[in-house]
């Protein structure tokens, strides 16, 4: 079974900080994906990726598979990316998500 | 597109009763999950069906649990004799395919009283 830890598990920043949220896992992947959590429960996917860096906006997601560890940055965080980050990791046939327990974001103004 | 759409969003229910929850996913989308996700958790997977096949469940299904999906497209949920514990939310995810990524309806909030 797949074990997924994501640190740190609550963070709050100023508007305007660099943040960066990380996730590890200790069994061979397919994919990992870094969700996002808004109260009230809607998940959103921001990124799926089995290798190397993606970018959407101003999200970053990178991945060493070698090591078997994932980042996600904000730049320029603000008040309305406060949410929850969900790392997860899908493998085998099923491609069923494990997922961490997300770690809580604040962003002040 | 409309995306997915679970049904009802909020269920409050007396523990002994029987519920069902219904998941609608994005259009031919062939792959639909069932994940489970408790307060401070992260979600936890239930079953997952290709098309109209239910190919795995998990050992958090037990047999008060069953899942459908009968014409490969929406699928239901129904936990009978509901418990305390089974207080949750309850999310469903579709893909086009296997592989592909994950969207997520907007869950329904299960309260056992």
């Amino acid at each position: 079974k797949n074990e997924v830890e994501q640190s740190p598990q609550n963070l709050t920043a100023q508007e305007g900080e660099f943040i960066t949220i990380n996730c590890s896992y200790s069994v061979g992947i397919s994919a990992l994906h870094w969700l996002q959590q808004h109260p009230g429960g809607g998940i959103v996917s921001l990124f799926m990726l089995s290798s190397g860096k993606k970018k959407h906006g101003r999200l970053i997601a990178t991945i060493n598979i070698q090591e078997k560890h994932s980042s996600l940055h904000i730049t320029a965080s603000h008040p309305r990316d406060s949410a929850v980050y969900i790392c997860a990791v899908s493998g085998g046939s099923n491609y069923k998500l494990t997922f961490g327990k997300g770690t809580l974001l604040t962003v002040n103004p | 597109d409309t995306g997915v759409s679970q049904n009802p969003r909020h269920k409050i229910t007396k523990r002994g009763q029987n519920v069902t929850f219904r998941c609608d996913p994005i259009s031919e989308h062939n792959r639909l999950y069932w994940y489970r996700q408790t307060l401070g958790q992260g979600p936890e997977f239930l079953t997952y069906f290709q098309n109209e096949a239910q190919l795995e469940k998990s050992r958090l299904l037990s047999d008060r649990f069953s899942a459908e999906r009968p014409k490969g497209s929406f699928s239901t949920l129904e936990i009978q004799r509901t418990e305390q514990g089974d207080s949750a939310m309850y999310l469903c995810a579709s893909s086009p395919r296997a592989g592909d990524t994950q969207y997520f309806g907007p869950g329904t909030r299960l309260t056992v009283l």
